[in-house]
């Protein structure tokens, strides 16, 4: 299987906090693990590429001290959208890659819904 | 630059069959892909597509045209589950996914 989770699934918080989230592969190793945002019907644009024990890969345009990646393990990330503002608000994806495929299939966490008041 | 171009939303009638076309600009090739959205959740992987040529899997079949730069997607004996958005996604040279906006399609009874 290649399960991925993020936890949380939805999270409400205050202008000016900051929010984390969390990207685990269940059962197995994720070379490489990315991070996108989806804004309502629009489609799914990448921020940032990472891999285990080394800095992020962000895409032009992501700020790179307010969406800290971490990614500590082989089978966990972490975003986290510092000093959220109203405008972060939308649906963050991440999605992990085994590595095993030619074609380095990804798979999809079910997102995490982010609302900042 | 690059760019995926998808119709934005289709409708159809359970039972047909519906077609979705991809057109894509890319710097590179290295496949393309067919993903599945329902509303409020993550994409799920459909097809891959590396080599010209028709790929079926059930009820969901994809074609590639390279020279062309043309995919499409062709969904059969439509079921009201499919409702949902189609993204295609081509591979550039660096295997970096670029995405189309998808393409919301429509089941109607």
């Amino acid at each position: 299987g290649a399960v991925v989770s993020q936890h949380p699934s939805r999270v409400i918080c205050k202008s000016g906090t900051s929010v984390k989230i969390e990207c685990r592969s269940l059962d197995f190793q994720a070379t490489t693990m990315f991070w996108y945002r989806q804004f309502p019907k629009k489609s799914l644009m990448l921020m940032a590429t990472s891999n285990e024990g080394s800095k992020a890969t962000y895409e032009q345009g992501v700020e790179k001290d307010k969406f800290l990646i971490n990614h500590a393990s082989l089978t966990l990330s972490t975003l986290t959208v510092t000093s959220a503002h109203p405008e972060d608000s939308s649906f963050y994806i991440c999605s992990a890659t085994k590595g095993e495929s030619s074609y380095n299939e990804q798979f999809f966490g079910p997102g995490t819904r982010l609302t900042v008041l | 630059g690059q760019n995926i171009d998808q119709p934005t939303e289709m409708t159809a009638t359970e039972g047909a069959i519906v077609q979705i076309n991809c057109t894509y600009q890319t710097s590179g090739f290295n496949g393309l892909f067919w993903y599945q959205q329902h509303a409020g959740e993550a994409p799920t992987f459909l097809s891959y597509n590396v080599l010209d040529g028709l790929e079926e899997k059930g009820r969901f079949s994809s074609f590639l045209s390279r020279s062309k730069g043309y995919s499409y997607l062709l969904l059969k004996e439509l079921q009201m589950k499919d409702s949902a958005s189609y993204l295609c996604a081509v591979m550039d040279s660096n295997y970096q996914l670029i995405w189309g906006a998808g393409t919301k399609l429509i089941i109607k009874p």
